[in-house]
């Protein structure tokens, strides 16, 4: 099936740096959701984003639905341990019974 | 906040046999549910949407014969994986739609020996 790409795959950071990382996609979509997976777990939400410029925050993290809705971006600021983990970015056609696509990740590691 | 429950965490089985997974809505229902399967260090890959009282939607690829799926309640959706073989090992995560977004459960680790 279909993925979106996200960039970097992955990335090593100190803590306190800033990330970002980014999704992109062939076709468009009208929702675009981050999440963040533990190892072991299912993913969790992040941020959620259901306009096409919309620029949202949850704390540290901001992202932002592209303007062609082809894309979306996350960033995190001040980076801590706990980020780390493994952010896919997942998007939502209108009209295909809520089915999600997701990306193919980007597994973050924060040293200290 | 929503929660969906998943069990069991993790199974370990022999091949030829069959594993069923349970995915319940503990607060809320849910006349849709998801199975993703995600192997390791890849993305999660939609399986089938599964649609309470009817049958599951398989995605291309997807075997329905070999992972059937049962939503016969409100709270409760199932996957079996039938005569399961080491290829199938994985981890198995269901996710149910709610109306501001999708909660996943906490995922299943299947280990076919």
């Amino acid at each position: 099936g279909q993925q979106l790409n996200q960039s970097p795959q992955s990335m090593f950071i100190q803590e306190g740096e800033d990330v970002s990382m980014n999704c992109t996609s062939s076709s468009i979509f009208n929702t675009w959701l981050w999440y963040k997976q533990d190892p072991g777990e299912g993913p969790v939400l992040l941020i959620a984003l259901y306009k096409a410029g919309e620029l949202t925050s949850n704390g540290r993290l901001t992202a932002q639905f592209g303007i062609t809705r082809k894309d979306s971006f996350l960033n995190i600021s001040a980076s801590i341990p706990s980020d780390v983990g493994i952010y896919f970015c997942a998007g939502q056609h209108t009209g295909t019974a809520s089915k999600l696509t997701f990306g193919t990740g980007t597994r973050l590691q924060v040293t200290l | 906040g929503a929660v969906v429950s998943q069990h069991p965490s993790w199974v370990i089985c022999k091949s030829g046999t069959s594993v069923k997974i349970e995915c319940r809505s503990l607060d809320f229902q849910a006349t849709t549910m998801f199975w993703y399967r995600q192997f390791p260090k890849q993305s999660l890959m939609l399986m089938a949407t599964s649609n309470e009282g009817s049958k599951a939607t398989y995605e291309q690829g997807v075997e329905k014969d070999k992972f059937l799926i049962n939503h016969a309640s409100l709270t409760l959706s199932t996957l079996t994986v039938t005569s399961a073989h080491p290829e199938d090992s994985s981890f198995y995560i269901c996710s149910a739609h709610l109306l501001l977004g999708y909660t996943f459960g906490s995922g299943t680790r299947l280990t076919v020996v």
